[in-house]
């Protein structure tokens, strides 16, 4: 079983400011990984895949970068529609997600 | 545009079976390339992987479910559903639906990402 760690648990960023929120998995996962975005009380939306491939209809400020057990998740410029949970997930070997970094507005 | 929308009993007494449907609208479910799978998210909490159907019928499941999960497809009807057995108060949870991409090289394809997702249906064990 592969465990995804995300890391840290809360970001806390002010609007405009570059956030970095990283995911690392037990075992290599090679390039096969997404990361979604939650806002509350919605359905989890994705944003990435392939590790660096953005989702179509996704703003470029959304980066993904990473490769084998460690990836990171880049939001260049922070707007007020980017504060939600984000997770991480592998597909490399099964599925199975992160626990999640909420990013806060400072 | 393909849509995905959740249905089904919003409260379930313990040990007894949960059973949602997921209809898909804007597209066919027997569209190769794609599977359709179950997640869920107890309250407050993060996202789990239930299991998933591929195109060709065949059901992958969470090992720490197998024992209790039965998802399957109605074709006809263009949805698919999912069954969870004895069921106790840790299954309360958002249970969403989604579609699963393929990702394949130019030797095999594994299943890979979730997109898009239904709204999610909440569902409570009470007695």
């Amino acid at each position: 079983e592969i465990v995804m760690t995300q890391s840290p648990a809360t970001l806390s960023v002010s609007p405009g400011e570059r956030a970095t929120l990283s995911c690392r998995a037990s075992q290599s996962v090679s390039s096969n990984l997404a990361w979604y975005q939650q806002k509350p009380g919605q359905a989890p939306r994705l944003l990435i895949y392939g590790a660096s491939t953005r989702a179509t209809g996704i703003p470029a400020r959304f980066s993904g970068s990473g490769s084998g057990t460690e990836f990171t998740l880049t939001i260049s410029s922070l707007q007020s529609e980017d504060f939600a949970v984000y997770y991480c997930q592998q597909y490399n070997n099964w599925l199975a997600f992160g626990q999640g970094t909420k990013v806060e507005i400072k | 545009q393909l849509q995905l929308q959740e249905s089904g009993s919003g409260l379930v007494k313990p040990s007894q079976t949960l059973s949602l449907t997921c209809a898909v609208s804007g597209g066919s479910i027997s569209s190769g390339g794609y599977s359709w799978s179950w997640i869920r998210q107890p309250p407050g909490k993060g996202l789990e992987w239930i299991g998933y159907i591929y195109h060709s019928g065949s059901t992958y499941y969470n090992p720490s479910l197998k024992s209790r999960v039965t998802i399957s497809v109605d074709r006809s009807k263009n949805q698919f559903s999912l069954k969870l057995s004895s069921v106790t108060a840790a299954d309360t949870a958002v249970y969403y639906c989604a579609r699963v991409f393929e990702d394949c090289s130019s030797t095999s394809c594994i299943v890979g990402w979730f997109d898009p997702w239904g709204q999610g249906t909440l569902v409570t064990v009470s007695s």
